[in-house]
């Protein structure tokens, strides 16, 4: 199984931040890789697909950017509702594995 | 709009099966649908795929034998049978379709879960 590995665990940031996450796979997954928002008791959401694209509905600050075995999420000027947890997720190969996740939380 | 309904929390004695439902509307039921998994304060674990045009699956080694997912094309749903269930079993379970993915068959890349549904919280306990 491939092993995506994300970091950092968690983070604080302020509202207005920049804020960068890392994802990255033990092997070469292309941009075969997605990037989920979560918040606590709700299902997941997509906010990014094939590494770079941005998902219908979501806000231009959300960016992703990579290939190969690393892959990052940006968040400009964070917003109140974007404290929630982020995973990333690889879809090379079955099983499609997720990170861990990244935790966002207001500093 | 695209919406995924799941059935309701269940509560369930080791060893026994649980069967959970994902019933879909708002598109044509042919997008290829997924299970996955969220045990409390982790993250998730894919667990199945199927292609409803036709049934067919493939599973997580994990579960393999355990595990079963079916549709209904009829009422669009799809289900996700659990069986053997120990306490690891407790967690959310998801169903979610797949956009945007390249498959041969059940074997499937690129890939991304567009929609997913509520959620059904399984609780396996003696």
């Amino acid at each position: 199984d491939i092993q995506m590995t994300q970091s950092p665990s968690s983070l604080s940031a302020s509202v207005g931040d920049r804020v960068t996450i890392t994802c990255r796979a033990d092997q070469n997954i292309n941009t075969y890789f997605n990037w989920y928002q979560q918040k606590p008791g709700r299902a997941p959401k997509l906010l990014i697909y094939a590494a770079s694209r941005l998902q219908s509905g979501v806000p231009s600050r959300f960016s992703g950017g990579g290939s190969g075995t690393h892959f990052t999420l940006t968040i400009s000027n964070l917003q109140p509702e974007d404290f929630a947890t982020y995973y990333c997720q690889e879809t090379y190969s079955a099983p499609w594995t997720f990170g861990q996740g990244t935790k966002v939380e207001i500093k | 709009q695209v919406q995924l309904v799941q059935s309701g929390a269940e509560v369930k004695k080791p060893g026994a099966s649980v069967k959970v439902s994902c019933t879909a509307s708002g598109y044509t039921f042919n997008n290829y649908m997924h299970w996955v998994r969220q045990a409390p304060g982790e993250g998730f674990e894919w667990m199945g795929i199927i292609n409803p045009s036709g049934g067919s699956t493939s599973y997580a080694q994990k579960f393999q034998g355990r595990v079963s997912i079916t549709t209904d094309t009829s009422t669009s749903t799809m289900y996700m049978e659990l069986s053997r269930l120990r306490s690891e079993d407790t967690a959310v379970y998801y169903c979610a379709r797949m956009a945007g993915g390249y498959c041969s068959g059940t074997t499937c890349s690129r890939g991304y879960f567009d929609s997913w549904g509520q959620g059904t919280l399984v609780t396996v306990s003696s």
